[in-house]
């Protein structure tokens, strides 16, 4: 059973669209996270949600929202999307807010044309 | 913001030979942690220490808590072609619940 899966695997979109990424975690986890992934390969935190409540909010244009329904669903939703919005998006949950073991997401590449 | 200053930032090595990377950062870190990120994958944890001088290790890897608590090394012995990937620091400083990442050290295994 895959532990935190994310929908879909690949995203190629026009400038200008609307498109959101699924996260799901199935460990019972009470905090998620997304992190976005440069071609440069580095890893940095865009957001991050305790039991369906927003704890980390870091400086991402407003086009990004999240959004929790429950505490095992995290989704990702950008509009307008931009050129640089090309990136690697990975989700990851862990325990609580303090927990430092974060188990990530396969990964959804998102190439915007 | 805080950043992490790992290094080195690819390796090209001999399937046996031993490797050695480490991350280093201008603030206190409460926790180090090591992943590994394979193609089209996301990170895995391979470690976690949460105190100073802690050494730690997983198999053929050996991760230690600088006593500083600024900096960290990871060691891979008798490296095997499955090791290549991508190996990332993260940290978590003393004021803050979120993991800061390095920018990774790409590595290399010729059989």
């Amino acid at each position: 059973d895959t532990a935190v899966s994310q929908t879909p695997k690949y995203l190629v979109t026009q400038m200008g669209n609307d498109k959101s990424i699924k996260c799901e975690q199935n460990l019972g986890h009470d905090t998620m996270y997304w992190y976005k992934q440069d071609s440069k390969k580095f890893l940095k935190i865009m957001f991050s949600y305790n039991n369906k409540e927003l704890i980390i909010n870091e400086t991402v244009p407003n086009r990004f929202s999240p959004k929790s329904p429950d505490k095992a669903h995290l989704n990702l939703h950008i509009n307008s999307l931009e050129l640089g919005d090309s990136a690697v998006y990975f989700c990851a949950s862990s325990q609580d807010g303090s927990a430092d073991t974060q188990y990530f997401g396969p990964g959804t590449r998102l190439t915007v044309l | 913001g805080q950043q992490l200053n790992q290094s080195p930032q690819s390796m090209f090595i001999q399937e046996g030979e031993d490797v050695s990377m480490n991350c280093t950062s201008s603030s206190i870190f409460n926790t180090w942690l090591w992943y590994k990120q394979d193609p089209g994958e996301g990170p895995v944890l391979l470690i976690a220490l949460y105190k100073a001088g802690e050494l730690t290790s997983n198999g053929r890897l050996t991760a230690q808590f600088g006593i500083t608590r600024k900096d960290s090394f990871l060691n891979i012995s008798a490296s095997i072609p499955s090791d290549v990937g991508i190996y990332f620091c993260a940290g978590r400083p003393s004021n803050t619940g979120k993991l800061i990442f390095g920018q990774g050290t790409t590595l290399q295994v010729k059989p």
